[in-house]
Order: C-alpha cells, then sequence, then structure tokens
C-alpha cells in the first residue's frame, strides 16, 4: 500500500498477556517512530529507528516495552505482561528522512485495550 | 515537562466563520513546526507545516502563523465548514533532533 500499515487495528487482550503490534512503513522511508495517544492525551513519543542507527528508545515507559525493526522496514512493539495503564491507540510513523522540512506519515493505529 | 502546549482543549466555530487553533513552545531551539488532523479511529493526518525562517505559511484555507518572539503559533481555518471538525495536534522538532513533540490536542467542532 501507499501508506503506514498497521496492525492489528484493534486488540483486546487479558491483563499479564503479551501483544505484538506491527508497523509497515511507506517504502522507501528509513525513519520510523512509535507514538502513543492514551484517552485523553497527547500523543506520547515512545521510539525511533533511523537506517541501520541504534534506535532511540528513550520513551519507552517501562522495560515491558520492546521494539525491533527488521532489515530496515517492518517494525514490531512488543508489550509484555499488559497492564490495564497500556490500553492506549498505538501509532507508527515514518518519513523519508530526518532533515527538516520532512513531513511524518501516521498510519491508522492499533487499539490495544487490556481488560 | 509539556514543551508543546495546546491550551485549549476544545473549540466551537460556526459553519463559515474562522476557526484559530493555538500552540504555544517552550524550546527555542524548535525551528520546524507542523499541524495534524485527527478524526476519530483514524491515524493524525498531515496538515501544514511552517519553519522558523517564515512567518507565515498557506494552503488554500488553511494558514499557520509563527510569532519565534512569543514562541506561539496559530493556525486560521477559514472558511470553516463541518467536515473540518477533528482533533487538531501541533507538533515541533529542532533540526538537531528528529524527535517531533506533540501537543495534547484541540478538538475543533464546526456548527452547522
Amino acid at each position: 500500500g501507499a501508506g503506514v500499515s498497521q496492525s492489528p487495528s484493534n486488540k483486546v487482550t487479558e491483563k499479564g498477556k503479551d501483544v505484538e503490534l506491527r508497523c509497515d512503513p511507506i517504502s522507501g522511508h528509513t525513519a520510523l517512530y512509535w507514538y502513543r495517544q492514551s484517552l485523553g492525551q497527547g500523543l506520547e513519543f515512545l521510539i525511533y529507528f533511523q537506517g541501520n542507527s541504534a534506535p532511540d528508545k528513550s520513551g519507552l515507559p517501562s522495560d515491558r516495552f520492546s521494539a525491533e525493526r527488521t532489515g530496515g522496514s517492518v517494525s514490531t512493539l512488543t508489550i509484555q505482561r499488559t497492564q490495564q495503564e497500556d490500553s492506549a491507540v498505538y501509532l507508527c510513523a515514518s518519513s523519508p528522512g530526518t532533515a527538516m522540512g520532512n513531513t511524518i506519515y501516521f498510519g491508522e493505529g492499533s487499539w490495544l485495550t487490556v481488560v | 515537562d509539556q514543551q508543546v502546549k495546546q491550551n485549549s482543549p476544545s473549540l466551537s466555530v460556526q459553519e463559515g466563520r474562522i476557526s484559530i487553533l493555538n500552540c504555544d513552545y517552550t524550546n527555542s531551539m524548535f525551528d520546524y513546526f507542523l499541524w495534524y488532523k485527527k478524526y476519530p479511529a483514524e491515524g493524525p493526518t498531515f496538515l501544514i507545516s511552517i519553519s522558523s525562517i517564515k512567518d507565515k505559511n498557506e494552503d488554500g484555507r488553511f494558514t499557520v502563523f509563527l510569532n519565534k518572539s512569543a514562541k506561539h503559533l496559530s493556525l486560521h481555518i477559514v472558511p470553516s465548514q463541518p467536515g473540518d471538525s477533528a482533533v487538531y495536534f501541533c507538533a515541533a522538532k529542532d533540526s538537531g533532533t528528529y524527535k517531533y513533540i506533540f501537543g495534547t490536542g484541540t478538538r475543533l467542532k464546526v456548527l452547522a
């Protein structure tokens, strides 16, 4: 597809289970971001990947959260031992690079509900 | 510490009138600013951007103004249409980083 693709679009999971969220960025985009929006909150930065550089994980809220990006393309965000406060929409975005003037393009999000 | 602030959580405007959405920032290193629109159950979509070398950028009904001395930007929509009803986020970054910092959003409702 032409845009950022995320799956699943909706996920309901029981507290304590692990979940994986997938992001397929726009073809050719080297930069990939994960953001999170909790109910009534703004977009919270989680992690950033750029090419083959080490990712910036500074936004991950706890060590239960991890992400990887394979082959410089698809990324997976993993949340282990989910908690109710993890309920949010997880948004992936990509951009052509990091130069000024680059817009980031978002996917439609993965809506996670932890019950 | 909220570096990008949208102090109005909501705004209602009559169709055909001007909508003005405001955004303040605290980091003087920010030099690139964007506005995104978000409909329910969808991801944010890019609307308009401005770099710090400009004080105004216009695209159709949308104009963004930047006041660097006041660390303030605003998005003007004129004329407002019911389809503009959405949550609007402003975002900022500086050219030395890749991290876009987002505000908490303003929910705009355009009344028919």
